[in-house]
């Protein structure tokens, strides 16, 4: 199926460690985010890449660093996870920057 | 700086009936405002999108309006049905930005 698939869906995890989450599309989409929705649900976009490139990071912290291997993956590496990154973050692509994004499923994390 | 305003937060309605969820932005220039569904556990599915230079855009039993000079658009469901029951989210990007800036949406539950 064409999709936005992310892994893992759910991730608990204790205070400090190092996790990552990886994301595919196969849209073939130049544009990719990964988004985070907090407890209240509210969705705010973190980092958008272009063709490899990034394009935005909203000032989130420098634990969290997204890396692109190719236009088809992007995945969220996170250090030092604190109780305040517990969270569900969402990947989406789209065609291009401003075209309308396709969501994964989520992924729910929880620290510990 | 671009803020979304949805209200209510939550609209519980019985089956049949048409509603409307608003949604209300604090700068009128923007590129493109778009209308997401959430179910729960799930990611965002694009509704409606309506460019800039558009008033409304419809499908099926859904109608997006825009009203760019007093920052305000509205989704209007007709006939309701239990199956409409989620979050409705409302998002736009900023002219000459490439951030889709997210309201808290709107949690409809549509009763039987």
């Amino acid at each position: 199926d064409t999709a936005v698939s992310q892994t893992p869906k759910y991730l608990v995890t204790q205070m400090g460690n190092d996790k990552s989450i990886k994301c595919e599309q196969n849209l073939g989409h130049d544009t990719m985010y990964w988004y985070k929705q907090d407890s209240k649900k509210f969705l705010k976009i973190m980092f958008s890449y272009n063709n490899k490139e990034l394009i935005i990071n909203e000032t989130v912290p420098n634990r969290f660093s997204p890396k692109s291997p190719d236009k088809a993956h992007l995945n969220l590496h996170i250090n030092s996870l604190e109780l305040g990154d517990s969270a569900v973050y969402f990947c989406a692509s789209s065609q291009d920057l401003r075209g309308t994004p396709f969501f994964g499923q989520g992924t729910r994390l929880t620290v510990v | 700086k671009q803020e979304v305003t949805q209200i209510p937060a939550a609209l519980s309605v019985p089956e049949g009936e048409n509603l409307v969820l608003n949604c209300s932005f604090t700068d009128s220039a923007i590129y493109n405002l778009q209308w997401f569904r959430q179910d729960p556990g799930k990611g965002l599915t694009s509704l409606l999108l309506i460019q800039s230079s558009q008033r409304e855009q419809t499908s099926g039993r859904l109608n997006a309006s825009l009203d760019k000079s007093s920052g305000r658009s509205t989704l209007y469901i007709a006939a309701s049905q239990p199956g409409d029951s989620a979050t409705y989210l409302c998002a736009c990007i900023q002219g000459g930005s490439e951030k889709l800036v997210f309201g808290k949406g709107t949690k409809l539950t549509v009763n039987p």
